[in-house]
């Protein structure tokens, strides 16, 4: 049972190159989320989805985009890399847990980007 | 309090000792607390998930309060061992889907 695949699981950029990180899940979850971790500040929430077809903004969205075509896959789009943008992305999915509120997060084993 | 925040930062104990940390959280607008320990060079996972207020939990030698109205969560290790290093996360249910972490407290248990 494979759970949460990121690929790739490492990429350098130069600044201004695209790229798409790829998030699949196969626990037939519901929600699934982007966040980043950099030093010190622990896991930051980029986007995330409650369902196929829908994306949200969690707390630092801006330069990247999301889709969630489908329910087993949320990617998570760089258009313009830049530096600031370097980190661990890690993606997290969860199922519909008490009261319809999403349940315990299952994390991917995170992808490392580097913008040059 | 408006984000997750998280006490201490970091932590050194012996072996054989008990420690705790503390999570604190917006109270407005609860659904949930999460814990989770992240090792080095893997990935978190988690260890509860809290809903109610006075909620306690316990895995093994590791526990867990909730006090919703007041907003915090206190994550209790007893007799700490090698193998409990590891960064110790909690985060809050926002807006009923949105999960929110705190900044993690490191644990380093010396042998």
């Amino acid at each position: 049972n494979a759970g949460v695949t990121q690929t790739p699981k490492f990429r350098v950029l130069k600044t201004g190159q695209s790229m798409t990180l790829l998030c699949a899940q196969d626990m037939n979850h519901e929600y699934m989320y982007w966040y980043r971790q950099d030093p010190g500040m622990g896991l930051r929430l980029i986007h995330y989805s409650v369902g196929e077809g829908t994306t949200a903004k969690g707390e630092v969205p801006d330069g990247y985009n999301v889709s969630r075509l489908k329910k087993q896959n949320f990617l998570l789009g760089l258009e313009s890399a830049a530096p600031s943008q370097t980190s661990v992305y890690f993606c997290a999915s969860s199922y519909h847990g008490f009261g319809g509120i999403p349940g315990e997060l299952f994390f991917g084993e995170g992808s490392r980007l580097t913008v040059l | 309090i408006l984000n997750v925040e998280q006490s201490p930062q970091s932590l050194h104990v012996q072996e054989g000792d008990s420690t705790n940390f503390t999570c604190s959280f917006p109270s407005s607008n609860f659904y949930a607390l999460h814990w989770y320990r992240w090792e080095t060079a893997k990935s978190p996972e988690a260890l509860f998930v809290m809903t109610l207020n006075g909620d306690e939990k316990k895995k093994g030698r590791i526990s867990a309060t909730l006090n919703t109205k007041e907003g915090y969560s206190y994550l209790y290790i007893k007799g700490s061992q090698p193998e409990d290093s590891a960064t110790y996360l909690c985060a809050s249910l926002r807006s009923y889907d949105k999960v929110i972490f705190g900044p993690g407290t490191s644990l380093s248990v010396i042998p």
